[in-house]
């Protein structure tokens, strides 16, 4: 039974380029949540989507960061131009009834140099 | 003040010894309690759920006051594999909503 998958799971770039993550949730799962987690913020909330629908995106940093999912098996994290600030492990979770639901993909690191 | 407070540790404890952690809680509005833990270099795994007339797992108990908008977790007879940071864990509202997470608390259980 697949969980989360994420993808890349390791990223290096350089100040400027655009980076995109890509996260396919649990099948059957109606929620899903990007997250971010640094050593000095901890794990915070992006953006998450139920039924595909953004709903509450007040957690993205700022005008470079964007999140789609076009279907129900897909979505994205783009960062455009990528800074050195934005290096953290980038998570995906879904979930389909209830946050007691709510599970974690493995994470993507970013690094930004 | 954070939404969720914890006291990052670490602590460091000997095989078999019980250890506590607490956390505090600023939304009252929060309904869904949890404990989560985080190995290193892994994503979260929900632990267990905290409810108000306390729940327990084995070697693992969770209490929760609504009152005080504290959660604890108490760990008996540690082992190594315990070693790990343990996240406390609230939702926004009501619903299948974010979570909010804590810091966590370090744990390292030596032999």
């Amino acid at each position: 039974d697949a969980g989360v998958i994420q993808s890349p799971r390791h990223e290096v770039t350089e100040m400027g380029q655009e980076v995109t993550l890509r996260c396919k949730p649990i099948s059957g799962h109606n929620s899903l949540f990007w997250y971010r987690q640094t050593m000095m913020r901890g794990l915070e909330l992006l953006i998450y989507f139920n039924n595909n629908v953004p709903i509450d995106d007040s957690g993205m940093p700022e005008d470079r960061f964007s999140a789609k999912m076009p279907n129900a098996s897909f979505s994205t994290l783009k960062i455009q131009p990528s800074e050195p600030r934005d290096s953290a492990v980038y998570f995906c979770a879904s979930s389909w009834d209830g946050p007691e639901t709510q599970y974690f993909g493995p994470g993507t690191r970013l690094l930004v140099l | 003040r954070k939404e969720v407070e914890q006291d990052p540790g670490p602590f460091n404890v000997p095989e078999g010894a019980t250890v506590a952690f607490n956390c505090t809680y600023s939304n009252s509005a929060s309904q869904s309690f949890f404990w989560y833990r985080q190995d290193c270099r892994k994503e979260p795994k929900l632990l267990m759920s905290v409810y108000s007339s306390g729940n327990e797992d084995g070697r693992f108990t969770a209490q929760l006051n609504r009152a005080s908008q504290y959660i604890s977790l108490l760990i008996r007879d540690s082992k190594l594999s315990d070693s790990a940071t343990y996240l406390c864990v609230v939702t926004k509202n009501s619903g299948n909503t974010p979570l909010v997470f804590g810091k966590g608390t370090r744990l390292s259980v030596i032999a």
